[in-house]
């Protein structure tokens, strides 16, 4: 069974920094992409971020180019999100979610709990 | 960047009444669409993949078509436990979702 387990979310003031993790099982982890994607409290899902499997190719939204940096671990079955300069409008719950192949264009078919990340003063 | 329209933004249904959900993109996707469940509390779930393919385990009554930049999600026979939130996302190009359907039993 595929498991997603989301985690390092929490309060931080504006400038801040941040890093979450997701620990993956359940499958081949290093064969598919990754990607992270949120959700502002009571508003739509917004892709953010995404990675290969073999962790050489990312990919990332407009609206966090510059700030946030995808990573994988494939040794430990984790993908991170390292979260810079956060700004008040990257509040959300951010989920994990595994891409149905390796190519990160591909639908997303399971997800995790998510996690929230908070930013204010 | 690839915009999704989706409408309604909001319906309120009977059971067993049949639901239809649009998507339209700013420009042709080809076939490049998914459609995603969202209850309460939850994450997302994948219903439909690349327009009309199915998915193991999710129910038959949902059902997707379209092409280009129009696309239909169908849920036959409404059944309680579908109120929820519906979200289509290409993958044609970066990834963009539209803004979501709600659906409420009535």
């Amino acid at each position: 069974e595929v498991q997603l387990l989301d985690s390092g979310g929490g309060l931080v003031q504006p400038g801040g920094s941040l890093r979450l993790s997701c620990a993956a099982s359940g499958f081949t982890f290093n064969t598919y992409a990754m990607s992270w994607v949120r959700q502002a409290p009571g508003k739509g899902l917004e892709w953010v971020s995404a990675i290969s499997g073999s962790g050489g190719a990312t990919y990332y939204a407009d609206s966090v180019k510059g700030r946030f940096t995808i990573s994988r671990d494939n040794s430990k079955n984790t993908v991170y999100l390292k979260m810079n300069s956060l700004r008040a409008e990257d509040t959300a719950i951010y989920y994990c979610a595994k891409v149905t192949s390796g190519w990160y264009l591909d639908p997303l078919d399971h997800w995790g709990q998510g996690t929230l990340v908070t930013v204010s003063s | 960047e690839i915009v999704l329209t989706q409408s309604p933004d909001f319906q309120s249904v009977t059971p067993k009444e049949k639901v239809t959900i649009t998507c339209r993109a700013s420009q042709s996707i080809g076939t490049g669409l998914h459609w995603y469940q969202q209850k309460p509390d939850q994450s997302p779930k994948l219903l439909i993949k690349y327009a009309s393919q199915s998915i193991s385990g999710v129910p038959s009554r949902f059902s997707g078509s379209g092409s280009g930049t129009d696309f239909t999600l169908t849920i036959n026979s409404l059944e309680a436990e579908d109120a929820a939130a519906y979200y289509c996302h290409q993958s044609y190009s970066s990834p963009t979702f539209g803004g979501g359907t709600k659906v409420e039993i009535k």
